[in-house]
């Protein structure tokens, strides 16, 4: 099992461009978020799904659109990009109900805004 | 809103010491999780803390709940220096879903 995927790994845009970052699991989840890590801040949640065609907000959605047409699959797209958003986003999964909802996270991607 | 926050945000020591790493959250929660993450690399889950008063132990790491006290540990005996990372804490939202919040981390060094 590959586990929890993410692409690009690193990715340089200039303010206003647009971008998908994506995301992929293999282990059935239906839970499926993002995350941003900036220093000094841990990890804040960005958007999360319970399944497919189900998706609500986090703590720090703006700039951010989500959709999850399939289980596997959750792309975060950032809509016109600003230096604010320079920072390593995490891809995480887990199972929902009935489950500890331990997550299971993706080796990240760094993006750099200039 | 709940808000977590570990304490230290830095920590140093020697090769053979223990320590504690301290989790403090805002509000009533079931779930709080323990993250490891080496530098540039993913977080690897450590601990599952699903109830007051449980503890879980592996090797020389040893976390604790008291949701009572809103307050989770992680105890490191014996420090080795594989032990340096970085250490989150991250507890469940309870009114839905799976979300987390994070603490800031705990940056652990052990020197030899």
């Amino acid at each position: 099992n590959a586990g929890v995927t993410q692409t690009p790994k690193f990715q340089v845009l200039k303010t206003g461009q647009s971008m998908t970052l994506q995301c992929a699991q293999d282990m059935n989840h239906e839970y499926m978020s993002w995350y941003r890590q900036d220093p000094g801040m841990g990890l804040r949640l960005i958007h999360y799904s319970v399944g497919a065609g189900i998706t609500d907000q986090g703590e720090v959605p703006n700039g951010y659109n989500v959709s999850r047409s399939t289980t596997e699959d959750f792309p975060l797209r950032l809509l016109s990009a600003a230096p604010s958003q320079t920072s390593v986003y995490f891809c995480a999964s887990s199972y929902y109900q009935g489950s500890t909802g331990e997550l299971f996270f993706g080796e990240g991607s760094r993006l750099t805004v200039l | 809103e709940l808000k977590v926050e570990q304490n230290p945000l830095f920590l140093s020591m020697q090769e053979g010491k223990n320590y504690t790493i301290y989790c403090n959250y805002s509000t009533t929660s079931d779930r709080l999780y323990w993250y490891r993450q080496d530098p540039g690399k993913s977080l690897e889950s450590l601990f599952v803390l699903l109830s007051n008063g449980a503890v879980k132990q592996e090797g020389r790491l040893m976390a604790s709940l008291d949701t009572k006290a809103r307050l989770s540990t992680l105890h490191i005996t014996a420090a080795v220096h594989d032990l340096s990372a970085t250490y989150f804490c991250a507890v469940a939202v309870i009114q839905g879903a799976q979300k987390l919040v994070f603490g800031q981390g705990t940056r652990l060094t052990i020197n030899p």
